[in-house]
Parts: structure tokens; sequence; C-alpha cells
């Protein structure tokens, strides 16, 4: 079977940084995703990694560790907006883009 | 539009009624995906279609659950006599390479 697993919930203060981590454990892997989603929106695409190690995208930053089946997502100097859910999602590669979602993280930003 | 179109945004259906769900991806995008998200979950994989062929509807949870993309372009999900565990957002999604684009989203709602 396919697993995903990323914490439930997370607090963070406004300015601050915070690390959102992800493991995964698919029996097939051809990227690894990470989309926001703010509550009752659609998911809307942040990252993509399929090589080891940091990308780079103004204040969001994902890592992969495909050895240890393990991801995170860097949200730096974090504004109100920022509170969503954090999906991490792994591409099977079967074909084009199935993803296994993981349950998701829910981020709340305080003043 | 520019997005991924989904009708209707909420559907409120009675135990035992049809209910069909549609989506218009973006133009030109080949890939189509169905998903299932429960109130704080992540997105379950229902179906996926390249152009007009469903190469994949191993995550339709049983066979009240039907999906079809006629001219490979608008689709239709469509849930026969529906059940009180059928009630959750149905995603769609269409992508042309890496990255998939999400509608909104409809919410059902089976009372």
């Amino acid at each position: 079977g396919q697993n995903i697993d990323q914490p439930t919930e997370m607090t963070a203060t406004e300015g601050a940084i915070v690390q959102i981590n992800c493991t995964y454990q698919t029996s097939g892997f051809n990227g690894l995703f990470w989309y926001q989603q703010h509550a009752g929106e659609a998911p809307t695409f942040l990252s993509y990694n399929v090589l080891d190690g940091l990308e780079e995208k103004g204040r969001f930053s994902s890592f992969l560790s495909r050895s240890k089946g393990y991801s995170y997502l860097l949200l730096k100097e974090l504004q109100m907006k920022d509170s969503a859910s954090y999906l991490c999602a792994v591409s099977l590669g079967n074909y084009g883009q199935n993803f296994v979602f993981g349950p998701g993280t829910r981020l709340s930003v305080l003043p | 539009g520019a997005g991924v179109s989904q009708s209707p945004r909420y559907k409120v259906a009675k135990r035992g009624q049809d209910v069909a769900l549609r989506c218009d991806p973006i133009s030109g995008h080949v890939s189509l995906f169905w998903y299932q998200q429960a109130l704080g979950q992540g997105p379950e994989f229902l179906t996926y279609f390249q152009n007009e062929a469903q190469l994949d509807k191993s995550g339709l949870p049983s066979d009240r659950f039907f999906a079809e993309r006629p001219e490979g372009s608008v689709s239709t999900l469509k849930i026969q006599r529906t059940q009180q565990e059928d009630s959750a957002v149905y995603l769609c999604a269409s992508s042309p390479n890496t990255e998939a684009f999400f509608g909104q989203g409809t919410r059902l709602t089976v009372v």
C-alpha cells in the first residue's frame, strides 16, 4: 500500500520560519509535490522535487531525500495569509501525475 | 476561463438520488484526474483519463461511481444511488505534464 505521513497541525508566529515534514513509503516514485490549500479552495502548486536536495522558490523551499523517504517544506517570513493546509503528495509515476496525498498539515499563523 | 472549472460548487442530494458532477479542464490538457477529499483529509485518487481514454479507475470506491470524458475535454463523474458516506468534496485536476491544476471542487452532501 501507499503511506504518507505529515503532522496534522502546526502553529507558528508571523515573521517566523516553519518546517513541515513529510515521510513516505510508496510503490512508485516520480516526484514529490507540495500543494497549499486554503479552506474551501482548490489545492495550488507550491513545489516539486524529483532529485535529492533543496529547491528554493521565494519564501518557500522544499527538500527531498529519496533514500530516507523524506521531504520537508520550509516557509520563511511567515505571513497571516500562509494559514492553510499543506499537502505532501507523491507522484507514483505510472502515468502523468497520479498522486498519493498525505493527510495535510493545517498551519495556523498567529500575529 | 483560465483555470479548471467544476460545477456545481455545492450539491445536496437525498440518499438514493443520482448525481452528476462536471469538470471543465484547462484547454489542451491531456491528463484529467478525479479525487475525493473528505473533511480534514488529503485528496484520494479516484480515476484518471488520458484524452478520452480512462486508463485507471482503481480508486473508484464502488460500481455506483462512473466517470467519462467522451471527447477528451469535459469530464463527468456520476454517482448512482448516493449514500451518506459519499459526502465529500470531489476535486478535478488537469495536467499538461508535471504540474497538476485543481478545480475548486464540488462539495457533495448526502442527507
